[in-house]
């Protein structure tokens, strides 16, 4: 069954420090998306991304985030001065059309720990 | 604005117990509503959704019908089973606005 993969797992980080999450989504998906759970917290929606370019984002998503799809199959997310709130697991997601409608895969995140 | 608000955990039962797991929504326009399941160790699975309101959707045992009337999307299970041990997730779309809205999620412990 195809799966959105994300890598590495689990990434410890020193504060100030640049951070690339990596996603491979579904091949013929076209939708992609991250999603952050700070512990305890909600997941929330941090940005959509869809024929090269960011469709939405939301205002977590500032200056220090940046997402790319360099390759066609890899979709990443950096952030470039990481901060001690940035700590959270990070989720990646894929669907073949918009969210509002059809079913979203998930990748089963990464714990980023900044220190 | 849209939100999500479901029953803090964590939520204990025994084995072949029923369950029930609150959840309420607030949307403007017309959403579409879901569960998702983090089971230990993995990512976020959708275990069932409802896109019109009455609709029920059901997956592996677990039931939530769609109220409109009281912007309410509970998760029922029968008997739960060891193995639905697990963090539970009520979350909302509204077309038109490509992002999924989460509750904070209710962790599940089903004890043998």
């Amino acid at each position: 069954e195809p799966e959105v993969t994300q890598t590495p797992s689990h990434q410890v980080t020193q504060m100030g420090q640049e951070v690339i999450l990596r996603c491979v989504p579904i091949s013929n998906h076209l939708y992609f998306y991250w999603y952050r759970q700070i512990l305890g917290q909600k997941v929330e929606f941090l940005v959509s991304f869809y024929n090269n370019e960011i469709s939405e984002k939301s205002e977590i998503f500032d200056d220090q985030f940046s997402v790319e799809r360099p390759d066609g199959s890899n979709f990443t997310l950096k952030i470039r001065s990481t901060k001690l709130e940035d700590s959270a697991m990070y989720f990646c997601a894929s669907s073949s059309e918009g969210q509002g409608y059809t079913e979203a895969f998930f990748g089963q995140g990464t714990r980023l720990t900044v220190v | 604005g849209n939100s999500v608000t479901q029953m803090e955990g964590p939520v204990t039962l025994s084995e072949e117990a029923f369950l029930t797991i609150n959840c309420t929504y607030t949307a403007t326009g017309y959403p579409s509503l879901f569960w998702y399941v983090q089971y230990p160790g993995e990512g976020l699975q959708l275990l069932l959704k409802a896109t019109k309101a009455d609709d029920k959707g059901s997956n592996k045992g677990f039931e939530a019908t769609y109220r409109k009337e009281t912007t309410s999307f509970h998760l029922e299970k029968g008997s739960v089973q060891v193995s639905d041990s697990a963090v539970y997730f009520c979350a909302l779309s509204v077309e038109r606005d490509d992002k999924i809205i989460f509750g904070k999620g209710t962790r599940l412990h089903i004890l043998p």
